[in-house]
């Protein structure tokens, strides 16, 4: 079955600092995607990044990176240089590709970490 | 593109009343998503549609909630009669049909029944 898990409820880390953000997938099946969301405190949920399971290549944007491993089953996020601005839950997400649910791409998200970067 | 609309912002009831929270997602999308977020149960998908066809609606609380789609602009989740168990905040998102396309997400409608 499908299932997210993001094992850090919270994080505080002081401005500046580096720090990264875990996510453990299952799935059963080898075509799926993986996505990060950030939802800061005004609420709304801003994607971040997408990654199919066959491209393993690692991302960087800016401060911000991504880990794709598919031999431990992670898609680990982390942020360099930590700024008060990223201070907000953020949720990792699996997608299969759904022959079990009409071929379309429902979500599953984790539960989310909330990031706190002190000044 | 002004992304995906909700309204209202915020909507306040009292127990019983109807509840109908709308959704415009972004043009040319063919899926659409209702999602519930609480703090207990976290992010929810309540039902989804595609080509304003209702695909999955295994995540609808009860038969007091209802979701349409009229059209490929338009949709709507009614909540009636409405309970203060149904506190919380609810997102529209809507993607296109490209294989594993992001999902676009609403500014939510944070909804309170007293």
């Amino acid at each position: 079955a499908q299932k997210v898990t993001q094992a850090q409820t919270e994080i505080s880390v002081v401005e500046k600092e580096d720090v990264t953000l875990d996510c453990v997938y299952e799935t059963r099946d080898t075509t799926y995607y993986l996505f990060w969301y950030k939802q800061p405190p005004s609420g709304e949920l801003v994607f971040l990044i997408r990654r199919n399971s066959f491209d393993e290549q690692n991302e960087i944007s800016g401060r911000y990176s991504w880990n794709f491993q598919k031999s431990t089953s992670s898609f680990n996020f982390t942020i360099t240089a930590s700024q008060v601005v990223d201070s907000a839950v953020y949720f990792c997400a699996l997608s299969e590709y759904g022959f079990r649910t009409s071929g379309t791409y429902k979500y599953i998200f984790g539960t989310g970490t909330r990031l706190k970067v002190l000044a | 593109d002004a992304g995906v609309i909700q309204s209202p912002r915020h909507e306040v009831t009292e127990m019983g009343q109807e509840v109908t929270l709308r959704c415009k997602p972004i043009s040319g999308h063919d899926y659409l998503f209702w999602y519930r977020q609480t703090m207990m149960r976290g992010l929810e998908l309540l039902i989804y549609f595609n080509n304003n066809v209702p695909i999955d609606d295994s995540g609808m609380p009860e038969d007091r909630f209802s979701a349409k789609m009229p059209n490929a602009s338009f949709s709507t989740l009614k909540i009636q009669p409405s309970e203060p168990r149904d506190s919380a905040v609810y997102f529209c998102a809507s993607r296109d049909d490209r294989d594993g396309g992001e999902q676009f997400f609403g500014p939510g409608t944070r909804l309170t029944v007293l």
